[in-house]
This record gives C-alpha cells, sequence and structure tokens, in this order.
C-alpha cells in the first residue's frame, strides 16, 4: 500500500493564484520529501523537511507538517504556467535504508 | 557524471523477450534505487543498492525481475519474458548515502513499451 497519499488528484487554477497540495501518510517517519515530474520526465527534488520541524520555506514554496495529523501540505505561492507538473509526496520511514515511498501525486495545471 | 544517466531513454520489445535497462548514477553515490511508474501513477519502489549489495530488493514484482550493480557504479535492471504489464518508465535514482535526510536525485527513466 501507498505511504502517501496525495489530495487532490488534480487542481487546475490560473496564473498568479496559489496552489496547495496535501499529502498524508501512514506510519511514522523520519523525514518527508516533496518532488516534481514534467511530464515524460524524471523527478526533482524540491524540498524537505524533517519530523521535528513543521514549516520550511524555499522561494515560492512553503511546506508544513503535521506528525500528529500524519500530513504535509505543499503551498506555491503565484503560481506560473512553468509550475505545471505533477507533485509527489514521499517518506522516508523510521528506519535507515534511504527507501523512499511515493504517493500518487497531484497533477496541477496552470493557466497562462 | 553530472547527473543520473539512463539508457535506453525509449525502448519498445516484443512480449516475451528480455530487456537490460542501464543507470550510470552520479560519481561517488554510494546508493543507488530503482522505481517503476506506470502512466499516470506513482512510482513503486523495486530495489535498493548500497555499494554492490542489495539490502533491499522487496519491491522486485516476480522473479522474472533482477538487477545488479558492479564497480558501485553502473547498474542492470533485467525484465526476462517481458509481458505488457511490464509496460513503464523505469527510474534510477542515487544519493550520497542511503538513509532518511539524504536527497535522491533521479534519472530522466527509460520508457519501455512491451508490445
Amino acid at each position: 500500500s501507498q505511504q502517501g497519499e496525495e489530495d487532490p488528484q488534480a487542481l487546475s487554477i490560473q496564473e498568479g493564484e496559489n496552489a496547495t497540495m496535501n499529502c498524508s501518510y501512514k506510519t511514522s517517519i523520519n523525514n518527508l520529501q516533496w518532488y516534481r515530474q514534467n511530464s515524460g520526465r524524471g523527478l526533482v527534488h524540491l524540498i524537505l523537511i524533517r519530523s521535528n520541524e513543521r514549516e520550511k520555506h524555499s522561494g515560492r514554496l512553503r511546506v508544513t507538517l503535521d506528525t500528529s495529523k500524519k500530513s504535509s501540505s505543499l503551498l506555491i505561492t503565484a503560481s506560473r504556467a512553468a509550475d505545471t507538473a505533477s507533485y509527489f509526496c514521499a517518506t522516508h520511514g523510521s528506519s535507515n535504508t534511504g527507501k523512499l515511498i511515493f504517493g500518487q501525486g497531484t497533477t496541477l495545471q496552470v493557466k497562462p | 557524471g553530472a547527473g543520473v544517466s539512463q539508457s535506453p531513454s525509449n525502448k519498445v520489445t516484443e512480449k516475451g523477450k528480455d530487456v537490460e535497462l542501464r543507470c550510470d548514477p552520479i560519481s561517488g553515490h554510494t546508493a543507488l534505487y530503482w522505481y517503476r511508474q506506470r502512466l499516470g501513477q506513482g512510482l513503486e519502489f523495486l530495489i535498493y543498492f548500497q555499494g554492490n549489495s542489495a539490502p533491499d530488493k522487496s519491491g522486485l514484482p516476480s522473479d522474472r525481475f533482477s538487477a545488479e550493480r558492479t564497480g558501485e557504479s553502473v547498474s542492470t535492471l533485467t525484465i526476462q519474458r517481458t509481458q505488457q504489464e511490464d509496460s513503464a518508465v523505469y527510474l534510477c535514482a542515487s544519493s550520497t548515502a542511503p538513509g532518511a535526510g539524504n536527497t535522491i536525485y533521479f534519472g530522466e527513466g527509460s520508457w519501455l513499451t512491451v508490445v
């Protein structure tokens, strides 16, 4: 079963609006990562938030983590057409194998 | 190399044939991972290497799938007697070391179509 589940599955917004994607997971984690995938291409690492962190920023990205609810959110502010992509959350379990478990992803479309 | 390199980028094969997919990780990265992604789906973990050994191969879907790594560098994922359900993009990734907190870098993937 998937460790991470993203919500919504698909999101369509206008350029300039903010986009919020949510991720829920099932087991205890060491950290949670967000990745971006342009259509037909590999994944690009966006941001990592550790289990003892509650919020992290990187440019127009803001990630929150609520370990009590086992959930995370990714906010993209002032979206651009170039942000159109699929976004995945991924978690490391509490063991140290490095195995990342990915969710199904949210497909974001930003209309110019 | 500058990034994770995978070959071939695209492969069309007939059902029943064997295929080999190659991954060149970032130089110096000891950890190497293989994932599978079916169309419109998330990533399925297949196997992970630390050096040349595979501590976790729990995701390999059947005994038709195998992988090896040599010289703590290049890895090959082999699929024997391919089936149509094997059609997917196979993504390789590497990191400086296994373990939580290390960023994992992905290649562009090998698109496999079994006809």
